[in-house]
């Protein structure tokens, strides 16, 4: 069975940074990119980027340069993305998303980050 | 970037009808497209890829058609599961856009 299980919910501070990671299993991890994904409360889905586990090349969103950073960790098959200088525009449930050419088959579970004094 | 109208934010339908929701791109993007179903508290899960092909396991009741700018997601018999939101993406080009989104509800 495939599943990305992703970090549990953050509760950081403006100006902080954070990490979050998504562990993938029951498919070939360097086969397919690892996307991410922002969704704002009630508000639709951003792609803020992606990672080619195979080799680390990664490929951002404009909007999301300097405000993400996309690792993968080959060896227990985990993506991460570090979230810095938060602001409260940050907050939102962050999704990995892989397993097709540019859409997404699989999906993890989201991670809420809430930035809060 | 490549932006995806949903015209429709609602729609209304009752168990057993047809329903048709719409998405619009900003420029051709050769049936790059994909429809995914969310629901409350859940990830969205992918039904559509590629205007047409349905992802595995996904019922055949969910069609999906269009060519250039213009792309539908059919439900053919509407089921009280599939009262949820309805997002297109383009594939065709980085940055992967996605609509707004299209809610479907009970009548």
């Amino acid at each position: 069975e495939v599943q990305l299980q992703q970090s549990g919910p953050e509760l950081v501070k403006p100006g902080a940074s954070v990490k979050i990671s998504c562990k993938a299993s029951g498919y070939s991890f360097t086969g397919y990119f690892m996307n991410w994904v922002k969704q704002s409360h009630g508000k639709s889905l951003e792609w803020i980027g992606r990672i080619n586990p195979y080799n680390g090349d990664t490929f951002y969103n404009q909007k999301f340069k300097g405000k993400a950073t996309l690792t993968v960790d080959k060896s227990s098959s985990t993506a991460h993305m570090e979230l810095l200088s938060l602001t409260s525009e940050d907050s939102a449930v962050y999704y990995c998303g892989s397993g097709g050419n540019s859409w997404f088959a699989y999906w993890g579970q989201g991670t809420l980050v809430t930035v809060s004094a | 970037d490549i932006v995806m109208t949903q015209s429709h934010k609602f729609m209304s339908t009752s168990v057993g009808d047809r329903v048709s929701i719409t998405c619009k791109a900003s420029q051709d993007v050769s049936t790059a497209v994909a429809w995914y179903q969310q629901k409350p508290g859940q990830s969205p899960k992918l039904l559509i890829y590629w205007a047409s092909t349905r992802h595995t396991g996904v019922p055949d009741r969910f069609t999906g058609s269009g060519s250039g700018t213009d792309y539908t997601l059919t439900i053919s018999s509407v089921q009280a599961e599939d009262l949820a939101l309805y997002y297109c993406q383009q594939h065709y080009s980085t940055p992967l856009t996605f609509g707004a989104g299209t809610k479907l509800e009970l009548k």
